[in-house]
């Protein structure tokens, strides 16, 4: 089965500054997607940025990138000059091309400082 | 489009009764999961379906759960009788397919059983 594990529960960065969250996965699989989600206090899920297992280049969308290491099954998200808006928990998900399904970590709360 | 709508946003009911939770997917999605949200268990999938048919139904905690899809823009979660241990946030998803397709989430409903 496979799993995800985001090891940080809690970051935080000033305001400006570039941060880093981690998630490594565990799978037999060789085809497979990943997603970094984001959740505000709202609580409502926000797609930040999806990669392709099949594709080596890192997904990047605006000020969001990840480091995809196929091999180490690894897939970071760097946030670079963070916003207060970015404050929110995130959750790096797996999911499977035979299935389907998605497969969250426990998630990473970020805080934002001014 | 108005996205995933679901409802109630909020539901306090005994343990006991019987509780429904209702989801409308966007249109054109193919498509949806049931999600349940937990601080201890954190996100997991509860069942999906792809064009109105349940694919997995795994993620069921027990016979006390059912979820139905009888067309492609209406489908209920249904939790009966209801558990204290109940409690917890309850997302809807669609998504175009079921594989490498983001999946857009629902606002939840915040289910509580006293």
């Amino acid at each position: 089965a496979q799993t995800v594990t985001q090891s940080q529960p809690e970051m935080s960065v000033q305001e400006a500054e570039t941060v880093t969250l981690s998630c490594t996965y565990d799978t037999s699989e060789s085809d497979y997607y990943l997603f970094w989600y984001k959740q505000p206090p709202s609580r409502q899920m926000i797609l930040v940025i999806r990669q392709e297992a099949y594709k080596q280049q890192n997904a990047t969308e605006n000020r969001f990138s990840v480091n995809f290491q196929k091999a180490a099954k690894s897939f970071s998200l760097k946030i670079s000059d963070s916003q207060l808006g970015d404050a929110a928990m995130y959750f790096c998900a797996y999911q499977s091309s035979n299935t389907g399904k998605l497969i969250f970590g426990q998630g990473t709360t970020l805080q934002v400082k001014p | 489009d108005a996205g995933v709508i679901q409802s109630p946003r909020h539901e306090v009911t005994e343990m006991g009764q019987e509780v429904t939770l209702r989801c409308k997917p966007i249109s054109g999605h193919n498509s949806l999961f049931w999600y349940r949200q937990t601080m201890m268990r954190g996100l997991e999938l509860l069942i999906y379906f792809n064009n109105n048919v349940p694919i997995d139904d795994s993620g069921m905690p027990e016979d006390r759960f059912s979820a139905k899809m009888p067309n492609a823009s209406f489908s209920t979660l249904k939790i009966q009788p209801s558990e204290p241990r109940d409690s917890a946030v309850y997302f809807c998803a669609s998504s175009l397919q079921v594989v490498s397709y983001e999946q857009y989430f629902g606002p939840g409903t915040r289910l509580t059983v006293t």
